[in-house]
């Protein structure tokens, strides 16, 4: 079964600071990546996804992604966070090769910004 | 751009009552999938529906019926609700047809309160 695990459950940052958020996952196959937002009181939206090719991928709001195949890891960071970052961050994964598209997230990572 | 659609986005329900969410995705889109966000969790997989037929299931209980139809927009039935169903009730859309990368886009979520 896949799972995805989110290291950092609660992150206070002051703005200006730099951010990364852990993400590791268990699969036994090919997988898509997510980084997922939600803002308070919001729904999901998508920041950034990786399906193939150049491991790095770049997302809205300055926010970018590294995959890491033989750490089965897919990080999420952003060089200097703003006060307007502070909302929960899931990252999720589903398969390419299964079949099995559902989404399975991680637990998420809340992130409070300070001015 | 058109979103995913849900109605309603508030419900409050009495135990052992019955409720009705409705999803509508984006145009085009043929794929719809329904999680469950209870307060402070992750988004659990309920079910999904492909071109009509269901694709793939999840953790929903015996008490929760789903469907998609023609026009692609699908409901979620939900009996005998109990205090613990109280949850967001995301659904969320993808063209699945157009290739392997199963993006998938969020609608604003369901609240449903059972007292």
């Amino acid at each position: 079964a896949q799972s995805v695990s989110q290291h950092n459950h609660h992150v206070i940052l002051s703005e200006a600071a730099s951010l990364e958020l852990g993400c590791n996952y268990s699969y036994g196959g090919t997988v898509n990546l997510f980084w997922y937002v939600q803002y308070p009181g919001q729904h999901l939206q998508l920041l950034l996804k990786y399906f193939s090719g150049d491991p790095l991928v770049k997302g809205i709001k300055g926010f970018e992604a590294e995959f890491i195949k033989s750490k089965f890891s897919f990080n999420l960071r952003k060089p200097s966070v703003q006060w307007s970052d502070t909302a929960e961050y899931f990252c999720a994964v589903n398969g390419r090769d299964t079949g099995r598209r559902a989404l399975t997230f991680g637990s998420g990572t809340r992130l409070q910004v300070q001015p | 751009a058109a979103g995913v659609i849900q109605s309603p986005r508030h419900l409050i329900k009495e135990k052992r009552e019955t409720a009705t969410l409705k999803c509508y995705p984006i145009p085009r889109h043929d794929t719809v999938y329904w999680y469950q966000q209870g307060p402070g969790q992750d988004p659990q997989f309920l079910i999904s529906f492909y071109e009509k037929m269901q694709s793939d299931k999840g953790s929903i209980p015996d008490r929760f019926s789903a469907q998609q139809f023609s026009d692609y927009h699908s409901e979620l039935n939900m009996s005998s609700l109990e205090l613990g169903d109280s949850a967001l009730y995301f659904c969320a859309s993808s063209f699945q047809s157009g290739g392997p990368t199963y993006e998938q886009y969020f609608g604003p979520g369901t609240r449903l309160t059972v007292t």
